[in-house]
């Protein structure tokens, strides 16, 4: 099962990109990367997943160096509303293990 | 499209008193099943999944239980709320596992129970 360490914090601008790395080194070979954001209040909502290499969706890329020990969720052109937490975990099957999480707060 | 419904979705107990959340999920069969618990400022801690009827796991020990009577319905709860029961309670499914690499387990959250215990 993957442990994951991640920043507690991050302070951004509007309209930067936003990078926040998280380092998993006891991820297993069949562990996924899965990155989640969650607003007060409200159940995390799923943003992006991947195994190695890049992933890229509509709302998020995610960054996976070969040895899958980090990975990197990128944020393009970021707004006052993408001001939350991100969790990245390391799933095995059907655990999923949330850490503390990144606050990302996005100023104007 | 699947739905998952949580209630209540506040609710305020004293110490002492037992405790019964309920989670439905609609749309889907056969899900994988989770509750987590939130305390202010702080992460998700995963109490309980289930793979199935009648088939749950533990986390963590504690004085909470989960039972899952139907396919879709998921229970928490406690015979005596502690203080430290506070908390953000969510519920949450995922699609079934198929093969050993897992291409597919995104997790739905509910919209979550704000539990005070005073």
């Amino acid at each position: 099962l993957a442990k994951t360490t991640q920043p507690i914090s991050m302070d951004s601008y509007e309209g930067q990109e936003v990078n926040i790395t998280c380092s998993h080194n006891n991820i297993a070979t069949n562990d996924y990367i899965t990155w989640y954001q969650q607003f007060p209040s409200q159940g995390p909502r799923f943003i992006i997943q991947g195994y190695k290499t890049k992933v890229t969706n509509e709302v998020a890329s995610l960054f996976i160096p070969a040895d899958r020990k980090s990975s990197t969720l990128s944020l393009p052109r970021v707004s006052l509303s993408d001001t939350a937490v991100y969790y990245c975990l390391g799933d095995n099957f059907n655990k999923f293990y949330f850490g503390s999480g990144t606050k990302l707060n996005v100023k104007p | 499209s699947q739905t998952i419904h949580q209630w209540p979705a506040t609710l305020v107990q004293p110490v002492g008193s037992p405790l019964s959340l309920e989670c439905t999920v609609e749309g889907t069969s056969n899900p994988n099943l989770y509750w987590y618990r939130q305390a202010a400022g702080r992460g998700l801690q995963l109490l309980f999944y289930s793979v199935g009827i009648g088939q749950i796991s533990s986390e963590v020990p504690q004085n909470l239980s989960a039972s899952r009577p139907q396919d879709r319905q998921f229970i928490l709860s406690s015979k005596k709320l502690l203080l430290s029961d506070s908390g953000f309670y969510l519920c949450a499914w995922s699609p079934p596992i198929s093969g050993i690499l897992s291409s597919y387990n995104e997790q739905f959250f509910g919209p979550g129970t704000r539990l005070t215990v005073l």
